[in-house]
């Protein structure tokens, strides 16, 4: 099961806001770099932010990412259509030593 | 270009064995850390294994651990994922990865493994 907690859901209107969350603990997002992924529907993952708050390029500054104590936050500023997938967190976990990936997030453009 | 391809997915049987493969093109193989990361039909993503740049760091997730070795050819530039005593729960497809900047970046296309008497 994962040890990173995401809402099953979240939706907007085109060119709205939406912020998905990512809640852990002290061994994983308290202590280490958090990831996002993009999962188009049928598609593998791609990388959307790293280190927090980093965009690789390529990836519109509509995406942005951030973190504070044990959470960390995904915000999709003018939502479009082409947004509409599954959105992960992942980071690294010290108690497990391993990798560890949210719940997952569909987002859903209205 | 950057390509990770996978191959070796299929059906087994419960209690079986299958060994996955990822060939790597594009960039310097040998410089960086690999994973597998693996999703359930309809399920989230849940991270498999990783193994460092030289091959002498590995790590699994505790649900494979003892079962699943994973392995790395820098001079064949491929990674890979021998998997035993596999069972009904490993039925997902399989994702190699590569890590950039510190975590899980370019991932590949993916091979279905299907565990199924």
């Amino acid at each position: 099961q994962s040890v990173l907690t995401q809402p099953p859901s979240a939706s907007g209107t085109p060119g709205q806001r939406v912020t998905i969350s990512c809640s852990g603990s002290s061994s994983n997002i308290g202590s280490n770099y958090v990831y996002w992924y993009q999962q188009l529907p049928g598609t593998a993952p791609k990388l959307l932010i790293y280190r927090n708050n980093q965009r690789p390029s390529g990836v519109p500054d509509r995406f942005s990412g951030s973190k504070s104590g044990t959470s960390a936050s995904l915000a999709i500023s003018g939502l479009r259509s082409e947004d509409e997938a599954d959105y992960y967190c992942a980071a690294w976990d010290d108690s497990l030593s391993g990798k560890v990936f949210g719940t997952g997030t569909k987002v859903t453009v209205l | 270009e950057v390509q990770l391809i996978e191959s070796g997915g299929g059906l087994v049987k419960p209690g079986g064995s299958l060994r996955l493969s990822c060939a790597a093109s594009g960039f310097s193989f040998n410089n960086y850390d690999m994973n597998w990361v693996r999703q359930a039909p309809g399920k989230g993503l849940e991270w498999v294994s990783s193994i460092s740049s030289s091959g002498a760091y590995k790590y699994y997730a505790d649900s494979v651990k003892g079962r699943f070795t994973i392995s790395r050819d820098n001079a064949k530039n491929s990674l890979y994922l021998q998997m035993n005593s596999l069972r009904a729960e490993d039925t997902a497809v399989y994702y190699c990865v590569r890590d950039d900047y510190g975590g899980p970046g370019v991932w590949g296309q993916g091979t279905l493994v299907t565990v199924s008497s």
